[in-house]
């Protein structure tokens, strides 16, 4: 079975800070790549997804970047963290055969002070 | 491109009664529908989804939603509320991205709260 996941599970870091949030897939190969971001009482938001190895697309102009290393690791990266960038991050993947299914990570909150 | 508009951000019930949060859609192309439930400071699990196929979905839990086209909505439903209910629940409707990648548009969530 497939299985999703994040880490760290927390994080507390200062404004002006780097950021790297990693989100690795188990148990499947190639597969459609996310992260959101979900701010306090807010819905999701969709920031990079990716379909292969080093294909990144971006949804929302901002000071994050994402990067897709190996086939089933995906990571969110920051030079300088703003306040507004508090949250929980969440990544999902989906297979890349043509089903539309999400599945979700634990996610990662993340507060910045 | 797609929308969709969860009506009530919140929605409290009492325990043993009908769970219905509403949800209605915004599609160019027949679309894909699913509902999330997200539980503080968790991921979210898929409850159900419609693919084309029966417009009446059972999912995990005791939920079900039935696709309306006429008047594009995809509504959840539960005959009796459990306490485990309480969360945040979510619908999304799928659109096409670069390269084929499927990608979720979600509402804005609806919290569910049960009264005992």
């Amino acid at each position: 079975s497939q299985t999703i996941h994040q880490w760290p599970a927390t994080l507390v870091q200062p404004v002006g800070s780097p950021l790297s949030l990693e989100c690795t897939v188990e148990g499947t190969s190639n597969p459609n790549l996310y992260w959101y971001r979900q701010a306090a009482g807010r819905g999701l938001q969709l920031l990079f997804y990716s379909v292969g190895i080093g294909q990144i697309s971006s949804e929302v102009p901002q000071n994050l970047s994402a990067s897709r290393p190996q086939d089933r690791q995906f990571i969110l990266s920051s030079k300088k963290l703003l306040l507004s960038d508090s949250g929980f991050y969440l990544c999902a993947w989906s297979s890349s055969g043509g089903t539309d299914t999400q599945y979700f990570g634990p996610g990662t909150r993340l507060t910045v002070l | 491109a797609q929308s969709v508009t969860q009506l009530g951000s919140r929605v409290s019930v009492s325990e043993g009664a009908l769970v219905l949060l509403r949800c209605n859609y915004s599609s160019s192309v027949p679309p894909y529908l699913f509902w999330y439930v997200q539980y503080p400071n968790q991921g979210l699990q898929l409850l159900l989804k419609y693919t084309s196929a029966a417009t009446l979905v059972k999912g995990i839990n005791g939920f079900e939603a039935e696709f309306k086209k006429s008047e594009t909505s995809f509504h959840l439903t539960k005959p009796s509320a459990h306490m485990s209910d309480a969360a945040e629940y979510f619908c999304a409707v799928s659109g096409r991205g670069n390269q084929g990648a499927q990608k979720l548009v979600f509402g804005q969530g609806t919290r569910l709260t049960i009264n005992p």
